[in-house]
């Protein structure tokens, strides 16, 4: 079946830095991606939709200039988190649809210290 | 706007045992789906199950039963002789009337402790 990966599973950094996470269908393409957060013992959260070609959708509440979403192709999201802090540390998924299929991606963890 | 319940916090349970997971929804949408997913320690979500509204079949798959009611809008998720191996976060999902292509929207979870 179809296949997402994210890259990295899991990341530390320092506070103030910027961090990269990609989301990759393989053997897909997807013109429209989502982004899921989700705090220690929480819910998953959707925090924007990433599109092809053109401005991602953020949810009500989520920062758009601090979770920057780069879909520069049909076969990869990316989502920065600038300027991390410790209250950014959660556990970010991505998923992406295929026909009337939804696959999602392995999950990042991020620890900021 | 959309919600799902899941009221059950957390769930422990003895090997062997059956356990009904629930899972409540509210949607204006007249077409939408409805999902299971697993998520054990390691993090990853395991889909179980994805049912559309029209389809009020219960199924089973295995251990694993599912009871759609869509006139308590309820989604409720059986395992027969649980194992070690069940334990996990159970999420149920709703998405919106593109069907599955579209963002779900989670339940809080239910955590299932299953031990020997």
């Amino acid at each position: 079946g179809a296949v997402v990966s994210q890259h990295p599973s899991r990341v530390i950094c320092k506070s103030g830095t910027s961090v990269k996470i990609e989301c990759r269908s393989l053997d897909f393409q997807a013109t429209t991606m989502f982004w899921y957060r989700q705090f220690p013992k929480q819910s998953l959260m959707l925090m924007a939709t990433s599109n092809e070609g053109s401005k991602a959708t953020y949810e009500q509440g989520v920062e758009k200039d601090k979770f920057l979403i780069n879909h520069a192709s049909l076969t990869l999201s990316t989502l920065t988190v600038t300027s991390a802090h410790p209250e950014d540390s959660s556990f970010y998924i991505c998923s992406a649809p295929q026909g009337a299929e939804l696959f999602f991606g392995e999950g990042s963890r991020l620890t900021v210290l | 706007a959309q919600k799902v319940t899941q009221a059950q916090t957390e769930i422990s349970v003895v090997e062997k045992e059956d356990v009904t997971l629930d899972c409540v929804y509210e949607t204006r949408d007249t077409t939408y789906y409805l999902f299971w997913y697993k998520q054990p320690p390691s993090g990853e979500l395991v889909f179980l199950i994805r049912r559309n509204s029209f389809d009020e079949q219960n199924e089973i798959s295995g251990r694993y039963s599912w009871n759609f009611q869509k006139s308590t809008s309820s989604f409720n998720f059986t395992i027969t002789a649980s194992q070690v191996v069940d334990s996990a976060v159970y999420f149920c999902a709703l998405s919106g009337p593109r069907g599955t292509a579209s963002k779900l929207t989670f339940g809080t979870g239910t955590r299932l402790q299953v031990t020997l």
